[in-house]
């Protein structure tokens, strides 16, 4: 079984440009999630959908951060303008119902750098 | 309401135990643990549901006391490849079986020959 894809997996940029990332979840997971993750901290929930509905974007910075499921299975995140502080792993998970709980399934990440 | 781990690093010799923990403030209905190494994607380990239960994985096992709002993770017998940063992922009552994790800040296993 295919895992979680993404793509790039590197991108450098300067800030304020724009930077779009690519995810492709495991086939026939329902719920895919998108996380940020700064260099020795833990992966922090961005958005989360449940097909191609919106199920929790309470940390995702609206002014800047954007984020689309189109016909419930890939995704897309953008950032417009980039800042600095962007620089960070962004990881795509997805899940599928299990027993009473969501295993969540990470893709590789991509790698931005804002410079 | 992020989870705290401890210890945040811990140094291994091949063959020797480690037990990681992870707290939290709030009432948990599931922990869930994962390993990462550098440069690559959380690989996950285990669930745990319930108050109490134990899981293992190869010669890694976990328990939940659902009561103290913790879960630890038990690495028996270390080897090379357990070598990584674990991270417990905790989700709430109020968030029961949405998926939603909060992550810990890691815990860095580090196991020399």
């Amino acid at each position: 079984e295919a895992g979680v894809a993404q793509s790039p997996r590197y991108k450098i940029i300067e800030k304020r440009q724009s930077v779009a990332f690519w995810c492709n979840p495991i086939s026939g997971h329902a719920t895919l999630y998108w996380y940020q993750q700064i260099l020795g901290q833990g992966p922090k929930l961005l958005i989360q959908f449940q097909n191609n509905g919106v199920v929790d974007d309470s940390q995702l910075p609206k002014d800047r951060f954007s984020a689309e499921r189109l016909k419930g299975v890939d995704s897309t995140l953008k950032i417009q303008p980039a800042k600095l502080e962007d620089s960070a792993v962004y990881l795509c998970a997805s899940s599928l119902v299990s027993g009473g709980a969501q295993t969540q399934y990470f893709g590789p990440g991509t790698r931005l750098l804002v410079l | 309401q992020q989870p705290v781990q401890s210890p945040q690093a811990v140094i291994l010799r091949e063959g020797e135990d480690a037990v990681i923990n992870c707290s939290s403030s709030k009432a948990l209905y599931s922990v869930h643990w994962y390993r990462q190494k550098h440069g690559e994607a959380p690989v996950f380990l285990m669930i745990l549901l319930k108050g109490g239960e134990q899981k293992g994985h190869e010669k890694i096992s976990a328990s939940f006391n659902e009561k103290k709002q913790q879960s630890s993770l038990y690495l028996t017998a270390s080897q090379l490849s357990y070598s990584g940063t674990y991270f417990c992922g905790t989700e709430t009552h109020g968030s029961s079986n949405t998926g939603k994790l909060i992550f810990g800040q890691g815990t860095t296993l580090q196991v020399k020959p």
